[in-house]
């Protein structure tokens, strides 16, 4: 049973470039949820989805961050332009609505903005 | 004043040994509270979780207690073993799909 699918696993760019990462969640499940990890901030909410609708925003850094979900099965976080600070662990995670709370992790996209 | 990046607690066991891990909550409205396990390179995994109306809940190897007086939650592991070592975090949720992480401690178990 596949879990949280994330790609690319590694990204590196240099700054100003755009950058894409995607998600795939786990079949049926209705939420998903975009995080960042730092040593800094530690592991932070960017944006969630409830049924392929952005239901809380706020987390979003700026305005060069955008995340979409055209459809149950898939979602994407989009950089542009990146910069060095957004250098991270981005993390997508599913949950199944009523499931009790617990979020099913991916293995993350580790970003490297040069 | 504001510190340079996390400073995650720490905490060092012998294999064989128990573990406990604290985490303090800071929304007393949350009603229901999970542990994760983080290893190297990977996402964050389920433990173990817990809901407001109970102090305490047993897994394999593993016990969550929640003082809900001190918004205080823990993680007992039993027979710690080399593979538990790894950051866990705690998070919090309540009324909607999010949940808010706890900013980790880091166990080492040594051989």
């Amino acid at each position: 049973d596949a879990g949280v699918i994330q790609s690319p696993r590694h990204e590196v760019t240099e700054m100003g470039q755009e950058v894409t990462l995607r998600c795939k969640p786990i079949s049926g499940h209705n939420s998903l949820f975009w995080y960042r990890q730092t040593m800094m901030r530690g592991l932070e909410l960017l944006i969630y989805f409830n049924n392929n609708v952005p239901i809380d925003d706020s987390g979003m850094p700026e305005d060069r961050f955008s995340a979409k979900m055209p459809n149950a099965s898939f979602s994407t976080l989009k950089i542009q332009p990146s910069e060095p600070r957004d250098s991270a662990v981005y993390f997508c995670a599913s949950s199944a609505r009523g499931g009790g709370g617990e979020q099913f992790f991916g293995p993350g996209t580790r970003l490297t903005v040069l | 004043g504001e510190s340079v990046g996390l400073h995650l607690p720490t905490l060092s066991v012998q294999e064989g040994d128990n573990s406990i891990i604290n985490c303090a909550y800071s929304n007393s409205a949350s009603d229901y509270f999970i542990w994760y396990k983080q290893e190297s390179g990977k996402g964050p995994q389920f433990i173990i979780d817990i809901r407001s109306n109970m102090d305490k809940r047993q897994g394999q190897r593993v016990t969550v207690l929640l003082n809900k007086t001190v918004k205080h939650l823990s993680l007992q592991i039993a027979a710690t073993q080399p593979g538990d070592s790894a950051v866990y975090f705690c998070a919090e949720g309540g009324g909607s799909e999010k949940l808010v992480f706890g900013k980790g401690t880091k166990l080492t178990v040594n051989p």
